[in-house]
């Protein structure tokens, strides 16, 4: 059964370092999307992309974060210098379209900012 | 602004027991509900949903029913395994078109002991 895949399963760093996030979605679904989860506390979602361009954005994926699709399957969150708070659980999802179409999550990446 | 609340945990159940997981929700309109699970090392699987008021959305023994009347999709199952032992969100998402992002609750760790 297809599976979205996130790598790596867990990723320490220090404070202000750049991090990439990796994922590798279900090869035909054509919707992306990024979610965290810091200890403790809810599900935040953080992106949306579609069509090579991101769809909408909560207010915390600010400009320290980007996404991209560099290739055919991968999808990628880059957080440019991590703060201590950027610690929590990263999950990928994607979906075949709009609506009611299901959110298939990967099983996350644990970030810890030391 | 969409929210969820989700009772805390953790829970503990005897196997066979009666499980309840409580879930409200604020929203504009009328939303789609969901409760995703998640095993120990994986990522958030869809369990059930319902997509407008009295839907009842079931699977692998589970139920919930949404009660527009108050704002609940609570979670049921009659008897419990040890295999149900796994972190439940409560989720929901706006009718709005577009890859619109779901809103979790915090999530109940469930652990059903034999």
């Amino acid at each position: 059964e297809p599976e979205v895949t996130q790598t790596p399963s867990h990723q320490v760093t220090q404070m202000g370092q750049e991090v990439i996030l990796r994922c590798v979605p279900i090869s035909n679904h054509l919707y992306f999307y990024w979610y965290r989860q810091i200890l403790g506390q809810k599900v935040e979602f953080l992106v949306s992309f579609y069509n090579n361009e991101i769809s909408e954005k909560s207010e915390i994926f600010d400009d320290q974060f980007s996404v991209e699709r560099p290739d055919g399957s991968n999808f990628t969150l880059k957080i440019r210098s991590t703060k201590l708070e950027d610690s929590a659980m990263y999950f990928c999802a994607s979906s075949e379209g709009t609506g009611y179409n299901e959110q298939f999550f990967g099983p996350g990446t644990r970030l810890t900012v030391l | 602004g969409n929210s969820v609340t989700q009772m805390e945990g953790p829970v503990t159940l005897s196997e066979e027991a009666f499980l309840t997981i409580n879930c409200t929700y604020t929203a504009t309109g009328y939303p789609s509900l969901f409760w995703y699970v998640q095993y120990p090392g994986e990522g958030l699987q869809l369990l059930l949903k319902a997509t407008k008021a009295d839907d009842k959305g079931s699977n692998k023994g589970f139920e919930a029913t949404y009660r527009k009347e108050t704002t609940s999709f609570h979670l049921e199952k009659g008897s419990v395994q040890v295999s149900d032992s796994a972190v439940y969100f409560c989720a929901l998402r706006s009718r709005n078109s577009g890859n619109t992002p779901l809103v979790f609750g915090k999530g109940t760790r469930l652990s059903v002991i034999a």
